[in-house]
């Protein structure tokens, strides 16, 4: 079935701790994006790529960080997790990047809770 | 700054019409975007205005008004399963896309 795997699907951490969460997609889509989702508050960008190659910062980057080492993969690390990044987080992707009308295609989500 | 306004939870009898509206600020205008989002699932994309009027699609329906900053989803014969949350985005003129906080629908039998 075509479209976006994340994992883990849910993970509890320590502070402190390294943590990556992956994200494929098979629709070879140009665009990815890592969002996070929180109770009372809109979807917020952490990082985005417009292609193969690039990435780009979000509204909430800190603490974040991404590669695209190809069209399929965009995987996105906590280098040291802290609790306020408790949060779901959802990959999503789109056939291009930057300009038009870019329907986003989401992940089932990873829910990750810090201690 | 940026803004999308959207009302935190409607509810509406299973069968009947609901309008949930949607206001917005943001830095230029590129279109507007509504995504329903089931309850600890993945949004997926309803509708998409970039121009003033009304889009249909089968029991759902977008309004947009740019002049006016505004937009509705109309959902109409309400089923069960459209109890969720609907997010309205609107996309800037960087072709950023800002979230409102989403509308929590709850149907009653």
């Amino acid at each position: 079935i075509a479209g976006i795997t994340q994992a883990p699907t849910s993970q509890i951490l320590a502070a402190g701790r390294r943590m990556t969460l992956r994200c494929t997609q098979d629709m070879r889509h140009n665009a990815m994006y890592w969002y996070r989702q929180d109770l009372g508050l809109g979807l917020r960008l952490i990082h985005y790529s417009n292609t193969a190659g690039t990435t780009g910062k979000g509204e909430v980057p800190d603490g974040y960080s991404v590669s695209r080492a190809n069209t399929d993969d965009f995987p996105l690390t906590l280098a040291s997790a802290v609790p306020s990044q408790t949060s779901v987080y959802f990959c999503a992707s789109s056939e291009q990047g930057a300009e038009g009308a870019n329907v986003l295609t989401f992940g089932a989500g990873s829910r990750l809770t810090v201690l | 700054g940026q803004n999308i306004d959207q009302p935190t939870e409607m509810t509406a009898t299973e069968g009947a019409i609901v309008q949930i509206n949607c206001t917005y600020q943001t830095s230029g205008f590129n279109g507007l975007f509504w995504y329903q989002q089931h309850a600890g699932e993945a949004p997926t994309f309803l509708s998409y205005n970039v121009l003033d009027g009304l889009e249909e699609k089968g029991r759902f329906s977008s309004f947009l008004s740019r002049s006016k900053g505004y937009s509705y989803l109309l959902l109409k014969e309400l089923q069960m399963k459209d109890s969720a949350s609907y997010l309205c985005a609107v996309t800037d003129s960087n072709y950023q896309l800002i979230w409102g906080a989403g509308t929590k629908l709850i149907i009653k039998p």
